[in-house]
């Protein structure tokens, strides 16, 4: 049982250079996030999708698309990376009304 | 909709207390308390529903004050292995849709 899968665990873009974060979870769970964490300002939602096909924006989605066609996989695109999306990715999963499984966590280094 | 946590920063001695206070300006529907490792991804702790309930697990429990949009996190006797920081995490409905406080860093002594 692996839970949830993040890849790459490194990754270093150039500015403008597009890039897709890979999640997947084996856990059957309907709900799945995406969060970045910056020093000092928390973890902070870009995307969520509560079921196969249906995906909503949080609170930072801006430089950023998400699909969900299968319970399983919620990748996160970067359309065109900039030096403001340094930061370490997090994809978690639950069901509802249940805590969330977080992935490693993935270091992005724009530059 | 990100909550406020207070304190920021708190330093213990081994077999202290301490409490970690998460409060929002929206109503809320639920609370999850999660453990962060330097390096490491969030652990989950223990969520709470609507209804002022409180939860204990081992010596860490929670209450949940609806009515105040607050929740507070009870660490009592605490033990080296209780050092990291300490989110909130909550939601507005019963949807899964989380919004972190910024953190609390807690450091426990020998």
């Amino acid at each position: 049982n692996a839970g949830v899968t993040q890849t790459p665990k490194f990754q270093v873009l150039k500015t403008g250079q597009s890039m897709t974060l890979q999640c997947a979870q084996d856990m059957n769970h309907e709900y799945m996030s995406w969060y970045r964490q910056d020093p000092g300002m928390g973890l902070r939602l870009i995307h969520y999708s509560v079921g196969a096909g249906i995906t909503d924006q949080g609170e930072v989605p801006n430089g950023y698309n998400v699909s969900r066609s299968t319970t399983e996989d919620f990748p996160l695109r970067l359309l065109s990376a900039a030096p403001s999306q340094t930061s370490v990715y997090f994809c978690a999963s639950s069901y509802a009304g249940f805590g969330y499984t977080f992935g490693s966590g993935t270091r992005l280094t724009v530059v | 909709q990100q909550p406020v946590q207070s304190p920021q920063a708190v330093i213990l001695r081994e077999g202290e207390d301490a409490v970690i206070n998460c409060s929002s300006s929206k109503a809320l529907y639920s609370v999850h308390w999660y453990r962060q490792k330097h390096g490491e991804a969030p652990v989950f702790l223990m969520i709470l529903l609507k209804g002022g309930e409180q939860k204990g697990h081992d010596k860490i429990s929670a209450s949940f004050n609806e009515k105040k949009q607050q929740s507070s996190l009870y660490l009592t006797a605490s033990q080296l292995s209780y050092s990291g920081t300490y989110f909130c995490g909550t939601s507005p409905n019963t949807g899964n849709q989380f919004y972190f406080g910024t953190g609390t860093s807690l450091t426990v002594i020998p």
